[in-house]
């Protein structure tokens, strides 16, 4: 009965590098959500996916950040040319489909960015 | 633009009393109100939430209180323990996205 599953836990990128972070959702859950985490603050919005399909990405950066869900396999969020501000903890969260339930959000455990 | 505040960013309490944690909220849309907690270097856990209909909630240790009017919910946690110790978040739910507040730090003292 495994949770969220992110890797890397921790990755260490130079400037102008690509960052690729992983997310298995919760088995039996098709919604898969990134947020991000700046020291000392909360948790951020990024973009909400569903299977082959993003259904809101109004927090993610215009350039440089991508995301996919794909048929197969793990969900990735994708950072382009990481500059230093991009260091953050990101969260990938699941839920289940349909209406019940779909308000609580399940995390992993995060992957920690750090860029130099 | 901060709909969700949580404006006390810590919290000591003696172990046995009662913790109460507070949050606001500018946007009477929201559907849900989520409490969280999180330990350093893991991911955030859910705790306990509420439906924006109700106005109390209750799982064991933990109660959210919701005060539509005043756009006010609270998590009372009682009684409390020492592995309580923790960052908590609050989180308001709206169509697939959450929306956090900044985190209070709880510190259960033995």
């Amino acid at each position: 009965n495994a949770g969220v599953m992110q890797n890397p836990r921790h990755l260490v990128r130079r400037r102008g590098q690509e960052a690729r972070l992983r997310c298995s959702p919760m088995k039996g859950h098709s919604h898969v959500y990134w947020y991000r985490q700046l020291p000392e603050e909360g948790l951020k919005f990024m973009v909400y996916l569903q299977k082959e399909n993003i259904i809101d990405e109004s927090g993610m950066p215009k350039e440089r950040f991508s995301a996919e869900f794909p048929k197969e396999g793990p969900s990735i969020l994708r950072i382009q040319q990481v500059v230093r501000g991009d260091s953050a903890a990101y969260f990938c969260a699941s839920s289940p489909a349909g209406l019940a339930g779909e308000e609580t959000q399940y995390f992993g455990p995060g992957t920690r960015l750090l860029v130099l | 633009d901060q709909q969700v505040k949580q404006n006390s960013p810590s919290l000591s309490v003696q172990e046995g009393r009662i913790s109460i944690l507070n949050c606001d909220y500018t946007n009477s849309m929201f559907d849900y109100f989520l409490w969280y907690k999180k330990y350093p270097a893991e991911g955030p856990t859910f705790l306990i939430s509420i439906s924006s209909i109700k106005d109390k909630n209750e799982d064991g240790r933990f109660t959210v209180f919701l005060n539509k009017s005043a756009k006010h919910l609270s998590l009372h946690i009682v009684p409390s323990q020492p592995g309580d110790s923790a960052v908590y978040f609050c989180a308001a739910y709206k169509t697939g996205k959450l929306i956090f507040g900044q985190g209070t730090t709880l510190q259960v003292k033995p």
